[in-house]
């Protein structure tokens, strides 16, 4: 049964500071992995997908990397801002037809 | 604008009560599901569908029924709601083969029951 782990569980940086969120993967037999935001009580917005047959992908601020073999996935953020301050969550997509999310990593970015 | 819709948005009920909550998408996907969100425990897949009429269960499908019957639509049906089913909802759905596609999230139902 797959599991996904996300470290570190909190993460508080300062403004502008560039930061890594990992995520880890136990079966590496994967279609995609997707990084999703969620801000408190609310809905998750989709940010990168990467499908098994990519390395990353980048949008604006955001890059992710996949390394399917190893079973890793990390999300760098440039330049943090306050309005980053959420919960981030890495979910992978496989054979049982499910997305199987981490735990998520909750990003306080102090103005 | 490409969405998923899902109502009500909030729901208080008591135990027994039979409640449908709606889902709908506008993108023409052909896979959807839902999770439920618990606090130390994440999100969970409750059940899915590849099609219509094809559905299957999740990690979590004890207490709901779904049915698809239009290709837009995906009711999640809670027939004897419990306390245990107290939980934030998500409906998803998803383009590409067999659902591998990007996966678009509705706004959540947040379900109570007393």
């Amino acid at each position: 049964k797959q599991e996904v782990t996300q470290i570190p569980a909190a993460l508080s940086v300062p403004e502008g500071e560039n930061l890594v969120l990992n995520c880890s993967f136990t079966d590496s037999a994967i279609y995609n992995l997707q990084w999703f935001r969620q801000d408190p009580g609310k809905g998750l917005t989709s940010l990168l997908l990467i499908q098994s047959s990519q390395r990353e992908q980048t949008s604006g601020r955001l890059n992710a990397s996949l390394d399917k073999s190893s079973g890793r996935s990390t999300l760098y953020i440039a330049a943090s801002q306050p309005g980053d301050s959420a919960t981030y969550l890495c979910a992978v997509y496989g054979s049982a037809r499910q997305l199987t999310f981490g735990s998520g990593t909750q990003l306080t970015v102090l103005p | 604008e490409a969405q998923v819709t899902q109502n009500p948005r909030y729901l208080i009920t008591v135990t027994g009560k039979k409640l449908t909550v709606t889902c709908s998408q506008n993108m023409n996907h052909e896979y959807m599901s839902w999770y439920r969100q618990d606090p130390g425990l994440g999100l969970r897949q409750i059940y899915y569908s590849m099609n219509v009429e094809v559905t299957d269960k999740g990690d979590v499908p004890e207490g709901y029924k779904v049915s698809r019957k239009e290709k837009r639509n995906f009711p999640l049906i809670l027939e004897s709601p419990s306390p245990n089913q107290t939980s934030l909802y998500f409906c998803a759905s998803s383009s590409g083969l067999a659902g591998g596609g990007e996966q678009y999230f509705g706004p959540g139902t947040r379900l109570t029951v007393t």
